[in-house]
């Protein structure tokens, strides 16, 4: 069965960079969100997006922004990127819930090393 | 704020035992709880979710989780544990009051080591 595509699968940036991450949701998902990932912490909310439209909205510093296109696929641009940006990066997509309260797929990460 | 607690860092288990990685919640409506596993270097694998019904919920590779509302808890367990089912398991609770594309909060993660 298709996933959740995710590139680059690796990245690394000098400080004050651009990063552009691309995320390619499983065929027929809706939704698209975007968590970030730590060394050994839990995944956190950044942002997500439902038919091209932003839908909600966590912890994104304001040098990052996103958008999800006409095919659905999305992209995390981050501009000045710091040393504390380097982190695991996932897209999950769903169907929309329509009351199903759908579960999440994760693809397999974006590693960001900020040199 | 919805949110949810691993209370263990670790569990080890030996292989055939039965496992329990423990998950407590705090939500202000009804809880819609899900259970994450990741192995190293990969995403994570959706197991099983709660929405409403039954309060044993089965889901993948053998795994079910109880939701005890009195207790606030969803605890996930397998009845005999894989050294394969070595990995780190994250709960997570979906934001209830927001939109389409609500958010999953999740907690700190529990690592689960099974050994022969």
């Amino acid at each position: 069965a298709a996933g959740v595509i995710q590139s680059p699968r690796h990245l690394i940036k000098e400080k004050r960079e651009t990063a552009t991450l691309k995320c390619y949701p499983i065929p027929r998902h809706d939704t698209v969100y975007w968590y970030q990932q730590g060394p050994g912490q839990d995944p956190q909310f950044l942002i997500s997006f439902y038919e091209k439209m932003q839908s909600d909205k966590g912890s994104i510093p304001d040098r990052f922004s996103a958008q999800q296109f006409s095919d659905y696929h999305s992209e995390l641009n981050m501009s000045s990127l710091e040393l504390g940006d380097s982190a695991l990066y996932f897209c999950a997509s769903s169907l929309a819930d329509g009351g199903s309260y759908n579960e999440q797929f994760f693809g397999p990460g974006t590693r960001l090393t900020v040199l | 704020a919805q949110s949810v607690a691993q209370p263990e860092d670790q569990v080890n288990v030996a292989e055939g035992n039965p496992l329990t990685v423990k998950c407590t919640y705090s939500v202000s409506g009804n809880p819609y709880l899900f259970w994450y596993v990741q192995y190293p270097n990969r995403g994570l694998q959706f197991l099983l979710k709660y929405i409403t019904g039954d309060n044993l919920v089965k889901g993948s590779y053998g795994f079910e989780a109880e939701f005890n509302k009195s207790q606030t808890s969803f605890h996930l367990k397998k009845p005999s544990a894989l050294v394969s089912d070595s990995a780190l398991y994250f709960c997570a609770v979906r934001d209830e009051n927001t939109g389409t594309a609500s958010k999953l909060t999740f907690g700190t993660g529990t690592r689960l080591q099974v050994t022969l």
